[in-house]
């Protein structure tokens, strides 16, 4: 079946190091986000990415990094400059270059920083 | 810079009752699209609906209707004959031109609106 899959679901962080969230489509989608989502709260973008070896900062980016080396994959590094990380994290890909098109959700990863 | 306004936190339903949940968004572009989105308690978005800018008619998906209102920049969700499942966050998106205005990368949400339907 075609989707999107995070892992881990949970992730525990000590304070002070970088941890990576994992997200994989196969859905052959040029166009992949990540969100951050706090108690109660909207969602907020913090890196999306058109293509391969390019990414855009979102609202949010500082204390976050990503790479795009391969279609399939969107990896989001939490680095120890994200003060306040602990969060639902959310990854998300689309077809790009119009307007339409839904983006499509993986199940999410919950961060805590302990 | 795109943004969405939803202003309606909360929002209460009896089953059955048609229930209307806000959405503004702010664009200077005449091309782009707004979408709705579902997420249960388990924290995994569901997408519903979706209308163009250039869609003359309103889009309808089963029990949902989004009542859209260009002029006013609005993109109301109706749901009609609300049911106890409905009860969930609902999140108004759009995506539009990003900042260079060469393609539609960027998607941006709403702070959403807790629906509760009541038996």
């Amino acid at each position: 079946d075609g989707g999107i899959t995070q892992s881990p679901k949970y992730l525990f962080r000590k304070e002070g190091q970088n941890v990576t969230l994992s997200c994989e489509q196969n859905l052959n989608h040029d166009a992949m986000y990540w969100y951050r989502q706090d108690p109660g709260q909207g969602l907020r973008l913090i890196y999306y990415s058109q293509i391969v070896n390019d990414f855009q900062k979102g609202d949010i980016a500082e204390g976050y990094s990503v790479s795009r080396e391969k279609k399939e994959s969107f990896p989001l590094t939490v680095t120890s400059a994200q003060k306040n990380p602990t969060a639902f994290y959310l990854c998300a890909s689309s077809i790009d270059g119009q307007p339409g098109g839904e983006a499509f959700f993986g199940q999410g990863t919950r961060l805590t920083v302990v | 810079a795109q943004k969405i306004t939803q202003t309606q936190p909360g929002m209460f339903v009896q089953e059955k009752e048609a229930v209307t949940l806000d959405c503004t968004y702010d664009t200077s572009d005449q091309s782009y699209g707004l979408f709705w989105y579902k997420q249960p308690s388990s924290g995994e978005m569901i997408f519903l609906i979706y209308q163009g800018s250039y869609d003359e008619q309103n889009a309808t998906e089963g029990r949902y209707s989004l009542n859209f209102q260009k002029a006013r920049k609005s993109a109301n969700l109706v749901i009609s004959a609300s049911q106890l499942g409905d009860s969930a966050m609902y999140f108004c998106a759009m995506r539009g031109r990003d900042a260079g205005g060469t393609s539609y990368g960027k998607l941006t949400f709403g702070q959403g609106t807790i629906l509760t339907v009541h038996p």
